[in-house]
């Protein structure tokens, strides 16, 4: 059964701190991995990955995959509080457009 | 700006009423999929379109759930008779795959609070 996971399911860590949220994934037919910030309200877009060992970036965060171990990490470095927030990470199922979400990690940064 | 809409924002309603939420994708997306939030079930797919056309709804209740796109600019879900069980964030969410790539983005409205009491 194709799935996702994530961990941890929850952080606290203070404003300054780098963070490393996990996501490991079982599918049929990998085609991509996706990362949502969700505050609130909708999940926003962040990082979607392909291929192995590329780096994505965007300003004090970067995600990377590995194909051969099925994971991928999103890095936050020196973080805010404006960064608490639910991260999730979606893979597509199979051959379609469904995507398949983990249950996220939970992310609070603390003044 | 380009951004998914959603209507109405929130909504309460009593149990057996009809409930209807509406999304206008993002001009000139073509995939359009409707989404539910739970605690307990987190991020799950209902259904979801391209131009227009309803490729998997397999995720949706089948007896009081239908979804449709009237047109390009507007998706509509629609709950009748509603049960305090619906109660949840409905999202709707839209993209555009690319030169033939089956992966691409989705881009989340802000979605609807649905609470059925």
């Amino acid at each position: 059964e194709d799935k996702v996971v994530q961990s941890p399911l929850s952080l606290v860590v203070h404003e300054g701190d780098t963070v490393t949220l996990n996501c490991s994934y079982e599918v049929t037919n990998f085609r991509s991995l996706l990362w949502y910030k969700q505050e609130k309200k909708a999940p926003t877009f962040l990082f979607m990955l392909t291929s192995s060992g590329i780096e994505k970036k965007s300003g004090r965060l970067s995600s990377i995959l590995d194909k051969k171990e099925l994971f991928s990490i999103l890095n936050i470095t020196a973080t805010q509080t404006g960064d608490s927030a639910v991260y999730l990470c979606a893979v597509p199922f199979y051959n379609t457009d469904k995507l398949i979400f983990g249950t996220g990690t939970r992310l609070q940064v603390f003044p | 700006d380009a951004r998914v809409t959603q209507t109405p924002r929130h909504k309460v309603t009593e149990m057996g009423q009809e409930v209807t939420m509406r999304c206008q994708p993002i001009l000139g997306h073509n995939t359009v999929f409707w989404y539910r939030q739970t605690m307990m079930q987190g991020l799950e797919l209902l259904a979801y379109f391209r131009n227009r056309a309803p490729l998997d709804d397999s995720g949706m209740p089948k007896d009081r759930f239908s979804a449709e796109m009237p047109d390009a600019t507007l998706a509509t879900l629609k709950i009748q008779p509603s049960e305090p069980r619906d109660s949840a964030v409905y999202f709707c969410a839209s993209g555009l795959p690319r030169g033939g790539s089956s992966s691409y983005e989705q881009y989340f409205g802000p979605g609807t609070r649905l609470t059925v009491t």
